[in-house]
């Protein structure tokens, strides 16, 4: 079946500007997660949706990032006036459960937003 | 969650066994140790986790010791495309989602 997907795979941007980057999950999956990953580092927790609702945002870093999942599958991540240290690849992730001893989260090839 | 401890890199011959440590000595009673891997420009992809005992699955060996402060992945043919990024990853079983990564260690398969 299909896994997470992402778009774009590739995103250049000028400081300041806006972007939108887009994640849809495995069908049926109930939990999305968004995470960033920086050069030669491990991915960074971001943000989490049970459903519509955002259970967890406080990896967001401030409040020029922003997610949405309104009807519970796609979610978008918004990062407004965009700066050179959001340079970073933005992976999505989702699993069925949110329990540990059987959820699995599944991630995307990722977005590497790049901002000149 | 509790903190890992992975060696930043790591050498392997093709077809050999690649055993992966990782400490986790603060790991609490309610703590799986969960193992991912990363290869290059692509997304984390889940290996295999467990609570205390053994786990083998169709990728590989999770091997934790009984004081449940260290663990072994093991990669028992290793190929060329196990070439990657892998993550040791201690996770609380309710409560905490979200999948903390530290470093991992970057696994190299020798032809």
């Amino acid at each position: 079946g299909a896994g997470v997907s992402q778009t774009p795979s590739n995103k250049v941007t000028e400081k300041g500007k806006y972007v939108e980057l887009r994640c849809d999950p495995i069908s049926g999956h109930t939990a999305l997660y968004w995470y960033r990953q920086s050069l030669g580092q491990g991915p960074e927790f971001l943000i989490y949706f049970q459903g519509t609702g955002a259970a967890d945002d406080s990896g967001l870093p401030n409040d020029r990032f922003f997610a949405v999942r309104p009807e519970g599958s796609v979610s978008t991540l918004k990062i407004q006036r965009t700066e050179r240290g959001d340079s970073a690849v933005y992976l999505c992730a989702s699993s069925l459960t949110t329990s540990a001893d059987t959820d699995t989260q599944y991630f995307g090839p990722g977005t590497r937003l790049t901002v000149l | 969650d509790a903190k890992t401890t992975q060696p930043p890199s790591m050498d392997c011959a093709e077809g050999r066994a690649a055993n992966l440590p990782c400490n986790h000595s603060t790991i609490s009673g309610n703590e799986y140790v969960y193992w991912y891997r990363q290869i290059h420009s692509q997304g984390p992809q889940y290996i295999i986790h467990g609570l205390k005992n053994n786990e083998t699955n169709e990728m590989a060996s999770l091997i934790i010791t009984e004081d449940r402060k260290s663990s072994t992945l093991i990669l028992p043919h290793a190929t060329l495309r196990d070439t990657a990024v892998y993550y040791c990853i201690v996770r609380v079983a309710w409560g905490n989602e979200k999948l903390t990564f530290g470093t991992g260690t970057r696994l190299t398969i020798i032809p």
